[in-house]
């Protein structure tokens, strides 16, 4: 079955640009139609969508993060990943990537299923 | 974006039912999906659509939904219920983003 993986730097220094990638294995990212997102939550707190990427290219992002995130896609590596600039220690978190499921409907329904194990990124100097 | 609320904590007795609810706007237009996490790990999703549960997932978590609120029910908790529960839907923006709920602590007692 399909499975997700983060990685990159544990630790950024503030007023840089956080980097992670989620490779996918299993199937290939750009089979079915499937979004590929990108979520975190800080320690002890709720879930915090970020973003979302299509194979085409498309992307949606979380509006209080728009300003500072970038989703791409590497269909030839089967990865996806995460850039987010000018970080704070707000933006200590565990990353998540998750892919994305879309049904259409009169009442449309979405769900995340899998997830990646999540990785841990600290800002601090 | 819309907000999802959730109940803080709820509290549940082994092998009875609890029902831990989550409150939109979006949940008008949007059904929500339902994610069980533990401490230190990933969440899982449980369930999502009208009452869709993945594979590997007791029957005894169930879904519903009625105008903007929309419902887990654990009928006849275990002790390994016990997690924090994220209900997520799309925002009624109607730019297709996402929204999480506020989390519920499900304590199995």
């Amino acid at each position: 079955q399909v499975q997700l993986q983060e990685s990159g730097p544990g630790l950024v220094k503030p007023s840089q640009t956080l980097s992670l990638t989620c490779t996918v294995s299993g199937g290939s990212i750009s089979s079915g139609s499937y979004y590929w997102s990108w979520i975190r939550q800080p320690a002890g707190k709720g879930l915090e969508w970020i973003g979302r990427i299509y194979t085409s290219g498309s992307t949606n992002y979380n509006p209080s993060l728009k300003s500072r995130v970038t989703i791409s896609v590497d269909t030839s590596k089967n990865q996806f990943s995460l850039k987010l600039s000018s970080v704070t220690a707000a933006d200590t978190a565990v990353y998540y990537c998750a892919r994305e499921s879309v049904v259409p409907a009169a009442k449309g329904v979405n769900w995340f299923d899998p997830w990646g194990q999540g990785t841990l990124v600290t800002v601090s100097s | 974006s819309s907000e999802l609320t959730q109940d803080p904590a709820v509290s549940v007795a082994l092998g009875q039912t609890v029902r831990i609810t989550c409150q939109g706007d979006s949940l008008r237009s949007y059904y929500a999906s339902w994610y069980q996490q533990k401490p230190g790990q990933a969440p899982v999703l449980v369930i999502y659509g009208k009452n869709n549960r993945p594979s590997g997932i007791p029957d005894r978590f169930s879904g519903s939904s009625s105008g903007n609120t929309a419902s887990l029910t654990i009928t006849g908790a275990q002790a390994e219920d016990e997690a924090d529960y994220y209900c997520n839907s799309r925002d009624s923006s109607g730019n297709h983003l996402n929204v999480f709920g506020t989390g519920t602590k499900v304590t199995v007692l």
